[in-house]
């Protein structure tokens, strides 16, 4: 049983534009949520996060957004470089799960030039 | 300052054979976790260490999986014996507060 779904494997972006990659969760115990990002062969490098007593958090290019009605959440990359080619994971995590992280399976981000 | 190391980055056995891994947290880190990230998933968490007594190993395969984290620093993590289905890599990370730093991982494959 799947807590965190990131439904779309990949997604084709042309440099300059704008980048959009959803996760859903299933659990409403989750208050904390995290975007990594992975380069192959290396491990994955946080991004950025947001607590559910939020619905925005913003840093430089990238937004997180969070709808705890619909449990979605979503991450935006305006605009998108050839160097943010690579695999986001979504993760969740809920107050006393002492950074237990529940992860999706990923979605491969390619930035065309 | 220095990441996350692990060792080896890459490893092959067969299937019944045993391995393990190391990994050396950042310093002053006091919670290592060991995720398993099999190809097209996500990470799974295997289990959890706050200083040298376990959090949460309740994903731990523990009939073949066994770690241990030597004076609330450095930790070992080991398979024995292999099977096929373990194949994938094997992360740690380590925190202080919040949110897991990520080392390289290892990459086994079991044949």
């Amino acid at each position: 049983d799947q807590q965190v779904k990131q439904n779309s494997p990949s997604l084709s972006v042309q440099e300059g534009r704008i980048s959009i990659l959803n996760c859903d969760y299933t659990n409403s115990m989750f208050d904390y949520f995290l975007w990594y990002k992975k380069y192959p062969a290396e491990g994955p490098t946080f991004l950025i996060s947001i607590s559910s007593i939020k619905d925005k958090n913003e840093d430089g290019r990238f937004t997180v957004f969070l709808n705890k009605s619909a449990k979605h959440l979503s991450l935006h990359i305006v605009p998108s470089q050839p160097g943010d080619s690579a695999v986001y994971f979504c993760a969740a995590s809920e107050t006393g799960s002492q950074g237990n992280l529940i992860f999706g399976k990923g979605t491969k981000l390619s930035v065309k030039p | 300052e220095a990441g996350v190391a692990q060792s080896p980055r890459y490893k092959i056995i067969e299937k019944r054979q045993s391995v393990a891994f190391w990994c050396n947290p950042i310093s002053g880190h006091a919670t290592l976790y060991w995720y398993q990230q099999i190809l097209g998933q996500g990470p799974k968490l295997l289990i959890q260490f706050q200083n040298n007594g376990v959090v949460d190993d309740s994903q731990l395969p523990k009939d073949r999986f066994s770690a241990e984290r030597l004076k609330g620093v450095d930790s070992t993590l080991k398979i024995q014996p292999a099977k096929l289905e373990d194949s994938a890599v094997y992360l740690c990370a380590s925190s202080l507060y919040g949110r897991p730093y990520f080392g390289p991982g290892t990459r086994l494959t079991v044949t």
